[in-house]
């Protein structure tokens, strides 16, 4: 299995642009999650998924975030209009299930630079 | 949304050295997991840890979740410069991370 496979490894945009991310999950992980990770505020749920639905979303930082999932092999956290704050790496990851016997698979996220 | 300290932030050893760090909460989890994160990539799974009192032993890495279930340590036995990272604990149900222990381990 190919893993989490992530795109683009690194993105650097001007203030204001639309920043795509995008993530294959695992083929048969029911469950994907988008983290951010800054050296501030660590390792940040975002949002997750189930069967393509967006279960929780509570961690998205604000309207300017937007996250899909439109079929069960793609997803994408967008950002528009970007900001220097933004700045951060942004990790997709999947999961068969939740539950004690299963752990996230993360891919080797997206370091954004906004400036 | 229960959170999750890890002390210490920073730890700078020697090779050969022994250590621990540890994962505390004031919640009780249902289990927890330890990851470790290499510079450039996303946490890789370790461990996950359900019982109290449950001791799980990877190699020279020792994990134990507290009998109340609040709180889990990793000891690393003669550390080597390839133990060098970023370890983090989650919540298994919350999903959620701590803000992780930062190792490095000098040859």
């Amino acid at each position: 299995d190919a893993g989490v496979i992530q795109s683009p490894r690194h993105e650097v945009t001007e203030m204001g642009q639309e920043v795509t991310l995008r993530c294959k999950p695992i083929s048969g992980h029911d469950y994907l999650f988008w983290y951010r990770q800054t050296m501030m505020r660590g390792l940040e749920l975002l949002i997750y998924f189930n069967n393509n639905v967006p279960i929780d979303d509570s961690g998205m930082p604000e309207d300017r975030f937007s996250a899909k999932m439109p079929n069960a092999s793609f997803s994408t956290l967008k950002i528009q209009p970007s900001e220097p704050r933004d700045s951060a790496v942004y990790f997709c990851a999947s999961s068969y299930a939740l539950g004690d016997d299963y752990g996230y698979t993360f891919g080797s996220g997206t370091r954004l630079t906004v400036v | 949304t229960q959170l999750l300290e890890q002390s210490p932030q920073f730890l700078s050893i020697q090779e050969g050295e022994n250590l621990t760090v540890y994962c505390n909460s004031s919640s009780v989890f249902s289990s927890l997991q330890w990851y470790r994160q290499e510079p450039g990539e996303g946490p890789v799974l370790l461990v996950t840890v359900v019982t109290g009192g449950e001791v799980k032993k990877l190699k020279r890495l020792t994990f134990q979740f507290g009998d109340a279930r609040k709180d889990s340590s990793l000891h690393i036995t003669a550390a080597q410069p390839g133990d060098t990272g970023l370890y983090l604990c989650a919540g298994v149900r919350d999903m959620r991370f701590g803000a992780g222990t930062r190792l490095t381990v000098k040859p």
